[in-house]
């Protein structure tokens, strides 16, 4: 069965500083995977996607991620964290069904 | 183009009673997901209908449904509450295939808040 797997429930950084949100997946065949953000008491926010087209995939908000099938991971990162960067991301493997998988998620504090 | 709209936002029942949450999804997209969110499971898949017809299923009892209207607006009903439902429901949108399948992202709406005492 596939799985995702994001290293670190909380992830705290300087604002200035680098940010990296850990994710990994599992499966024979490299799925649709997706990085989310959610804000206090809001829905999911669709920061980017990998469909295979690219490996390094860019996103909103300055977001990019890579995908690297050697080490099954997808790894958010952003050069320079700002304080409105302080939410929960989610990462997203999508199944041939369709449904979506999400990790347990990763809370980014962002310190001044 | 109008988001995802979920109502209604905030929603509290007593343990035993019915909910009925709706979702209108972005216009033109067929596709309607709902997800399930609670601290201690995070987010977890319920059902995709796509042309009013529940398409995917999730691991989650019987008491938990939905159905599609031929405006691709949808409903989810959970009968017979129990407390551990308190959660955020989710209802995401997606352009999606008429054969299934993956590629195409999910638009997420704010979400309904359910808590049941």
């Amino acid at each position: 069965a596939q799985s995702v797997t994001q290293l670190g429930s909380h992830v705290s950084v300087s604002e200035g500083a680098l940010v990296l949100l850990r994710c990994n997946y599992s499966s024979s065949v490299p799925p649709y995977l997706f990085w989310y953000v959610q804000y206090p008491n809001q829905g999911l926010q669709l920061l980017l996607k990998y469909t295979s087209a690219a490996t390094l995939v860019k996103g909103i908000n300055g977001f990019e991620a890579e995908f690297k099938k050697s080490e099954t991971s997808f790894h958010l990162t952003k050069p320079s964290a700002h304080m409105s960067d302080a939410a929960e991301y989610f990462c997203a493997a999508q199944t041939y069904t369709g449904k979506l998988i999400f990790g347990q998620g990763t809370t980014l504090q962002v310190k001044p | 183009k109008a988001g995802v709209t979920q109502t209604p936002r905030y929603l509290i029942k007593t343990r035993g009673q019915q909910v009925t949450l709706s979702c209108s999804p972005i216009s033109g997209h067929r596709s309607v997901s709902w997800y399930q969110q609670t601290p201690g499971q995070g987010l977890q898949f319920l059902f995709e209908y796509f042309s009013e017809t529940q398409r995917n299923k999730g691991n989650f009892p019987g008491r938990f449904s939905g159905r599609q209207f031929s405006n691709s607006r949808s409903e989810m009903n959970v009968s017979t509450l129990e407390l551990g439902d308190s959660a955020l429901y989710l209802c995401a949108s997606s352009l999606a295939r008429e054969s299934g399948g993956p590629s195409y992202e999910q638009y997420f709406g704010p979400g309904t808040r359910l808590t049941v005492t």
